[in-house]
């Protein structure tokens, strides 16, 4: 079966440095997404793209944040300049569009340090 | 503003019986619901869903339950099996007004006794 993959499976980085979180969607997918939870909190949704750009993206997604699909197969998180409370699993998702389910990779669990 | 509420965070239930897990949302324009499961250390695995326009959906053990009037949804799970044993997901989202961004609820953790 189709799988979404992620890597790392685990970052440790410093306060104030950048990271890249990368996935890799399901091929024939249209629809890519990053989610995060907080350590015992719920899925939050972060951002949407579709058609190589951002579709939607909520209030935790701030300047820090970007995305990017550089290649046609890889899809990145990038956080600029990590906080403490940035802290969290980091789960990346894929679709084929409305009304069908989201695949979610395994996640990378980011901890600032 | 908590659009999915799931209020039990832990539901127990011994092996072979019906397990319940209950969500209710806030947001009427939520006109897509989905359950997914989540084991650690993985990602949430897309269990069922449901649509606006229907009241039931089933699939095997699984089967969802929509009150759009109460906005409140259910997933069955009969019989129950240790595997079951997972945090389960309610998620919403209104595909009508967006690119299906989900709102999930906190999770209710299962525990299937033997």
């Amino acid at each position: 079966e189709p799988e979404v993959t992620q890597t790392p499976s685990h970052q440790v980085t410093q306060m104030g440095q950048e990271v890249i979180l990368r996935c890799v969607p399901i091929s024939n997918h249209l629809y890519f997404y990053w989610y995060r939870q907080i350590l015992g909190q719920k899925v939050e949704f972060l951002v949407s793209f579709y058609n190589n750009e951002i579709s939607e993206k909520s209030e935790i997604f701030d300047d820090q944040f970007s995305v990017e699909r550089p290649d046609g197969s890889n899809f990145t998180l990038k956080i600029r300049s990590t906080k403490l409370e940035d802290s969290a699993m980091y789960f990346c998702a894929s679709s084929m569009g409305q009304n069908y389910g989201y695949t979610f990779g395994s996640g990378t669990r980011l901890t600032v340090v | 503003d908590q659009q999915v509420k799931q209020n039990s965070p832990s539901l127990s239930v011994q092996e072979g019986r019906i397990s319940i897990l209950n969500c209710d949302y806030t947001n009427s324009m939520f006109d897509y619901f989905l359950w997914y499961k989540k084991y650690p250390a993985e990602g949430p695995t897309f269990l069922i869903s449901i649509s606006s326009i229907k009241d039931k959906n089933e699939d095997g053990r699984f089967t969802v339950f929509l009150n759009k009037s109460a906005k409140h949804l259910s997933l069955h799970i009969v019989p129950s099996q240790p595997g079951d044993s997972a945090v389960y997901f309610c998620a919403a989202s209104d595909y009508g007004g967006s690119q299906g961004n989900l709102i999930f609820g906190k999770g209710t953790k299962l525990s299937v006794k033997p």
